[in-house]
């Protein structure tokens, strides 16, 4: 079955560091979201993209989040510098945008945690 | 704005009984989607039924079907002979039908499975 895969899993630094999470969405996929995970805030979108052009990055704080998809095949989430208010699982998610109850598909996540 | 309401934090049940998870969202759109989404400890986000709006017929997947109700904006989870790995946090989830945009989530419900 097709992934979508996101690196690192884990990740443990320190406040003040960046940190860069990695995205492969499914080959073919043109729709991609980028998803945290709080206790406090649940699960809320930062940003997303449809044939690699940023549609909607209102969720992102902008002055440390940026959000790019260099090519089709790669879609990454920086924060610099990071706070440890950022710690939170980090998702990714990739979709066809035709109309229809077309399922968005999500990697396992990025744990991050800043220290 | 889209919300999702999961007004149950926690719930459980007894192996082979069944449970409802309720859901209820508010939208002013007439088309849209839901989805229930699974999140065990591993985090993976595993899609478990879709229900499209227009559509009267509830959706079924196996064991798992929902009780839609539009006029009442209600979405709820009825899981049937549950099993130990059913258990897991649940996540509600609203999209528009404007091609693969984002999904507003639920705060989630954790079901416990007793033996």
């Amino acid at each position: 079955d097709a992934r979508v895969t996101q690196t690192p899993r884990h990740k443990v630094t320190e406040m003040g560091q960046e940190v860069t999470m990695r995205c492969q969405p499914i080959l073919g996929h043109n729709t991609v979201f980028w998803y945290r995970q709080t206790m406090m805030q649940g699960l809320e979108l930062l940003a997303y993209f449809r044939n690699r052009a940023p549609l909607d990055d209102s969720g992102m704080p902008k002055d440390r989040f940026s959000a790019e998809m260099p090519d089709a095949t790669l879609a990454t989430l920086k924060i610099q510098p990071s706070e440890p208010r950022d710690s939170a699982v980090y998702f990714c998610a990739s979709g066809f945008s035709s109309r229809g109850a077309q399922p968005q598909h999500f990697g396992d996540g990025t744990r991050l945690s800043i220290l | 704005a889209q919300t999702v309401t999961q007004s149950q934090p926690e719930m459980s049940v007894q192996e082979a009984e069944t449970v409802t998870l309720s859901c209820t969202y508010d939208t002013s759109e007439s088309d849209y989607y839901l989805f229930w989404y699974k999140q065990p400890p591993s985090r993976q986000m595993i899609l478990v039924i879709r229900q499209e709006a227009y559509k009267q017929q509830n959706a079924t997947e196996n064991r798992f079907s929902v009780n839609f109700q539009k006029a009442a904006k209600s979405f709820s989870l009825k899981i049937s002979d549950s099993q130990l790995g059913d258990a897991a946090m649940y996540f509600c989830a609203y999209r528009a039908n404007s091609g693969n945009t984002p999904l507003v989530f639920g705060k989630g419900t954790r079901l416990s499975v007793i033996a």
